[in-house]
């Protein structure tokens, strides 16, 4: 199983809305990863975790929580968004974080905030 | 800063022709990685090919090569025999040793392969 599995594809949610997105890897992979990309840019890294903990957080605003239950669960909780966080949302994930490890990607969520 | 850059928004190719796409870097680490990816219109990233900064030969993976030029910073992908599968984004990224788990993108390379 090589696959990065991210659920649901699309979502659609009001501004005062909670709701949550969720990544799934079966690879035995001890990095998880969460990125934003903008329609016709390129991904912007939010959130790493590494071996469970997170070690990166790129400044993302507090209504983005990232939440790693396991080393094969990945969750990315939304409250009171905006419109301007509609977004394709990719979830990824590396065996560990050597230079030389590729990241296996989802095929993400498509996020609409209305 | 902007570490990864691609110059080339856009680029055409005729179907079965090569093609090159450009990627430079800025980094003070000696020690790095490079990877391209391709990303269809479908979404998903798909991993090409890696290239690290100690490697002495260019890296290949099929119909992709990799021309790393270190004292130029430059890591251009270049894709044989285009397929007209091969339209999609293309997008060079980099990892520094300082931060292994940062990988950064540049603002890719929309490809067009003409039939």
């Amino acid at each position: 199983d090589t696959e990065v599995t991210q659920t649901p594809k699309h979502l659609v949610m009001g501004m005062t809305n909670k709701k949550s997105l969720k990544c799934e890897q079966h690879m035995g992979h001890r990095a998880m990863y969460w990125y934003k990309q903008k329609a016709k840019k390129p991904p912007e890294l939010m959130f790493v975790y590494s071996y469970e903990k997170l070690s990166i957080n790129e400044s993302v605003p507090s209504r983005f929580s990232p939440e790693c239950p396991n080393s094969s669960l990945l969750n990315l909780h939304l409250h009171a968004l905006q419109p301007e966080d509609s977004a394709l949302y990719l979830c990824a994930s590396s065996q560990g974080d050597r230079l030389n490890e590729k990241l296996f990607f989802g095929s993400g969520t498509q996020l609409s905030v209305l | 800063a902007q570490k990864i850059t691609q110059t080339q928004p856009g680029m055409f190719v005729q179907e079965k022709e090569a093609v090159t796409l450009d990627c430079t870097y800025d980094t003070s680490d000696q020690s790095y990685g490079l990877f391209w990816y391709k990303q269809p219109s479908s979404g998903e990233m798909i991993f090409l090919i890696y290239q690290g900064s100690y490697d002495e030969q260019n890296a290949t993976e099929g119909r992709y090569s990799l021309n790393f030029q270190k004292a130029r910073k430059s890591a251009n992908l270049v894709i044989s025999a285009s397929q007209l599968g091969d339209s999609a984004m293309y997008f060079c990224a980099m990892r520094e040793a300082y931060n292994n788990n940062d990988m950064r993108f540049g603002a890719g390379t929309r490809l067009t392969v003409k039939p």
